[in-house]
């Protein structure tokens, strides 16, 4: 495979469930994002990782929890989450941190009833 | 203010005309800009960036860069059906990107 890739690809969830997303990138990046978009939002920046290390986490409540085991894969653990966390959650890389463009996963569609 | 502001469109243009997209940022310290199309229901992809003061131009797309001024644009020649799309404009400072709300565009045929 190629690029950066998400799964699963939808998801539907209740309040009390615990799931988690996984990103995998294919191009040699070291630096993984974790970005909430909402409906008529701007893209929300949630995490970043560079070579492995978080070095952003923009304020996200503690029900979501990120893990990054190596430069290739990104998890965002979900657990007690509220119904306005519905939204697509969407996976990006880039080569290092910083002034780089991000190249995109097709993201998580994520419903919490 | 916000960060990086476009106007949300939806912005239509018939099929042939230059469509223009415009975007301005708040950050005086901002470094690297890039504009992204994502399609509905799909990711952002990327189509341009430009770190410098001017034009820059790839295919049908130009993006301009005015620092003094705060903002960045992207201009599509030749629109199309297919470039129906949101277009977001996003602004790097330092080790973050802020992306702004994108603009609709919609191409007539």
């Amino acid at each position: 495979e190629t690029g950066v890739t998400q799964t699963p690809r939808h998801l539907v969830m209740g309040m009390t469930n615990k799931k988690s997303l996984k990103c995998e990138q294919h191009l040699g990046h070291n630096a993984m994002y974790w970005y909430k978009q909402s409906a008529k939002k701007p893209l929300e920046l949630m995490f970043v990782y560079n070579f492995k290390e978080q070095t952003e986490n923009n304020s996200v409540p503690s029900r979501f929890s990120p893990e990054c085991p190596n430069s290739s894969h990104l998890f965002l653990h979900l657990h007690t989450l509220q119904p306005e966390d519905s939204a697509l959650y969407l996976c990006a890389s880039s080569q290092d941190e910083g002034s780089y463009e991000q190249y995109f996963g097709p993201g998580t569609r994520l419903t919490v009833t | 203010q916000k960060e990086v502001e476009q106007n949300s469109g939806p912005l239509s243009v018939p099929e042939g005309a230059i469509a223009s997209l415009n975007c301005t940022y708040s950050d005086r310290g901002s470094q690297s800009f890039f504009w992204y199309r994502q399609y509905s229901g799909k990711s952002p992809e990327l189509i341009m960036f430009i770190y410098s003061n001017g034009d820059k131009e790839d295919g049908r797309f130009t993006a301009q860069l005015n620092k003094a001024s705060q903002y960045v644009s992207l201009l599509i020649r030749d629109s199309q059906p297919s470039d129906s799309a949101t277009y977001l404009c996003a602004v790097n400072r330092g080790f973050k990107t802020i992306f702004g709300a994108g603009t609709r565009l919609f191409v007539k045929a």
